[in-house]
């Protein structure tokens, strides 16, 4: 079990906005940026967001992060089909030394 | 074009040993720290280690400190990982992961394709 806590799912129709959830404590989220990745099906894990909400060149800005406490958030808006994916939020953590990942979300779009 | 290409996963039993190697290109490999990502079949990611651009620090995961062990070779544009006591739960697909910045290794910016290590008897 993930120190860090996402939904295992989340859905939405296209167009629609969406927000996947990211959970976790004073020692990791609290106190370091988080980052997401995204993982389309058979595919190596890409990084959509970085320090919270910074956006790597060519990820589109539909895509956006935000960080309050010890919990993330990752909007995506016009969702589109292309957008079904796995997504992952990350940070470091202070007591364990090295990184934790979020148990990930399955995006479905309807 | 940032390249980043592993070999050495496949079948070993358990308590058997196995070198993971990544291959790096198209960037400067000595000024950006790496990691080693596994994903097990059907399941979420699971960071593994992390080096920082020199070398000089490392980072294991709890699961498996003292088992694995992460090195770099600047000079050859290489990453290592190499693995001893293999258990079961092992089993996974490692993925060679390059860092946005020197020592951080929380922001992977570019993954390679994928090793598949089975251990198995």
């Amino acid at each position: 079990q993930s120190v860090v806590t996402q939904p295992p799912s989340a859905s939405g129709t296209p167009g629609q906005r969406v927000t996947i959830s990211c959970s976790g404590s004073s020692s990791n989220i609290g106190e370091n940026t988080v980052n997401w990745y995204q993982q389309l099906p058979g595919t190596a894990p890409k990084l959509l967001i970085y320090k919270n909400n910074q956006r790597p060149s060519g990820v589109p800005d539909r895509f956006s992060g935000s960080k309050s406490g010890t919990s993330a958030s990752l909007a995506i808006s016009g969702l589109q089909s292309e957008d079904e994916a796995d997504y992952y939020c990350a940070a470091w953590d202070d007591s364990l030394n090295g990184v934790v990942f979020g148990g990930g979300t399955k995006l479905t779009v309807l | 074009e940032v390249q980043l290409l592993e070999s050495g996963g496949g079948l070993v039993q358990p308590g058997g040993s196995l070198r993971l190697s990544c291959a790096a290109s198209g960037f400067t490999f000595s000024s950006y720290a790496m990691s080693w990502v596994r994903q097990a079949p059907g399941k979420g990611l699971e960071w593994v280690s992390g080096i920082s651009a020199s070398g000089a620090t490392t980072y294991h995961a709890d699961s498996v400190k003292g088992r694995f062990t992460i090195s770099r070779d600047n000079s050859k544009n290489t990453l290592y990982l190499q693995m001893n006591s293999l258990r079961a739960e092992d089993t996974a697909v490692y993925y060679c992961a390059k860092s946005r910045l020197m020592v951080d290794t929380t922001q992977s910016d570019c993954w390679g394709q994928g090793s598949l290590v089975t251990v198995s008897s």
